[in-house]
């Protein structure tokens, strides 16, 4: 079984903090993604990457960055937290093939900033 | 005009019924789709997807594709309440060596016993 394990399900932060998600799959897929979920905006594509170091701005990357030093690896990063960054986060991986890759998800971390 | 598009619900059926999801799409170039359920509070996991015009069954699942009309759709017969969750439609767009996804808002699915 695939399996996108992220390193926190709950976490509540301060503005201002230097904010850190974890990602690691286990099916040595090329492709990473992170996602944030809000009520109303569905899913939106923060950054996703297609190999080690090599990292794309998905729709809505302000105020993110991301990190991707192994394959298994893909970090989210909230360099200063602020309120309308609460959100749940989603992490998904698929193999590399173009159109017909499916996307795996991680069991999402809810972020609280106050 | 959004890129996918879903009814965002709430669609009720009763339990035994079938229920019956669309989705659009605006991109005819597209190739591959995805239906996600996502239970409140948890992450999607894909229950079908389709690449070809016409119907794919898997159970009680069928997923349709019309690409003519950049149309796809998800049935569900037997409906249980089990079924009650948001059904997501995903539309593959090709990107340099891979491929993202498009989400709709997501349709809410509510079986009624």
């Amino acid at each position: 079984d695939v399996k996108v394990t992220q390193s926190s399900r709950y976490l509540v932060k301060r503005t201002g903090e230097k904010v850190f998600l974890e990602c690691v799959q286990d099916m040595d897929h090329e492709n990473m993604f992170w996602y944030r979920q809000d009520p109303g905006l569905g899913l939106r594509l923060i950054y996703f990457s297609y190999d080690v170091k090599m990292k794309e701005k998905g729709d809505i990357p302000e105020g993110y960055s991301v990190s991707r030093e192994k394959k298994e690896r893909f970090s989210l990063i909230l360099e200063s937290a602020s309120t309308n960054q609460t959100s749940m986060y989603l992490c998904a991986s698929s193999p590399a093939g173009g159109g017909k890759n499916i996307q795996y998800f991680g069991a999402g971390t809810r972020l609280s900033v106050l | 005009q959004k890129e996918v598009e879903q009814n965002s619900g709430p669609l009720s059926v009763p339990e035994g019924a079938i229920a019956s999801l669309n989705c659009t799409y605006s991109d005819r170039g597209s190739q591959s789709f995805f239906w996600y359920r996502q239970y409140s509070g948890k992450s999607p996991e894909l229950i079908m997807f389709i690449y070809s015009n016409g119907d794919k069954e898997d159970g009680r699942f069928t997923a349709q594709l019309n690409k003519a009309s950049q149309y796809v759709s998800l049935l569900i017969r037997d409906s249980q309440p089990s079924d009650s969750a948001t059904y997501l439609c995903a539309v593959n767009r090709i990107y340099n060596q891979g491929g993202k996804l498009i989400f709709g808002q997501g349709t809410e699915l509510s079986v009624k016993p």
